[in-house]
């Protein structure tokens, strides 16, 4: 596709329940962003990738959230464990540019987890 | 300044009226200012970057002004339209791009 793809845009997770977001960012783009908007509020950085290489996770909030993208194309958000407060959209974006972000991202439209 | 800050949270106009949001940003390492319009149930959407000190981008009836040295920049919709009504971000670039909590513009027809 011309964009960037999240899957699924919505998910219902009983607490307790383990989910995995997916995120398919535009061919060819090198950074990779995810980030998560508590409702009300601006988004929050979660993490960032160049390529394969997860340069930046200081903003996942636990433990429980683990970020990959193996071969620095898809990447996949993965929440264990899911509390209520995990409950947000997760957008994720992407850009052709590296480290500096003088260009733009493209965002997907995001996944809305609600945790139960 | 510490974080990116918007004011006002939200705004109710009318149809026809001019408007204008603040951002406010750390001008301290400053590399790019990112604008983004966040219909509902879409994607945000780059509207500008900015990245020179004095620089005055335009897109249609939305402009905005950037001043690095002081950290802030404003951006204007002039004669708004119902379909102007959206979340408006702003996010100061570095490795990554910290966003302000965005202005909700509301126009009533």
């Amino acid at each position: 596709g011309a964009g960037v793809s999240q899957s699924p845009r919505y998910k219902v997770a009983k607490r307790g329940q383990d989910v995995a977001l997916r995120c398919d960012p535009i061919s060819g783009h090198v950074s990779l962003f995810w980030y998560q908007q508590a409702l009300g509020q601006g988004p929050e950085f979660l993490t960032y990738f160049q390529n394969e290489a997860q340069l930046d996770k200081s903003g996942l909030p636990s433990d429980r959230f683990f970020a990959e993208r193996p071969e620095g194309s898809v990447s996949t958000l993965k929440i264990q464990r899911t509390q209520q407060e995990d409950s947000a959209v997760y957008l994720c974006a992407s850009s052709l540019g590296t480290g500096d972000m003088g260009t733009e991202a493209f965002f997907g439209q995001g996944t809305r987890l609600t945790v139960v | 300044i510490l974080n990116v800050e918007q004011s006002p949270q939200s705004l109710h106009v009318q149809e026809g009226d001019s408007t204008n949001f603040t951002c406010s940003f750390p001008s301290s390492n400053f590399y790019a200012l990112h604008w983004y319009r966040w219909e509902t149930a879409k994607s945000p959407e780059a509207l500008f970057v900015m990245t020179l000190n004095g620089d005055e981008k335009k897109k249609g009836r939305i402009s905005a002004t950037l001043n690095t040295k002081e950290g802030y920049s404003y951006l204007y919709i002039k004669g708004s339209q119902p379909e102007d009504s959206a979340t408006y971000l702003c996010a100061s670039a570095g490795n990554m791009l910290t966003f302000g909590g965005g202005t909700r513009l509301m126009v009533k027809p």
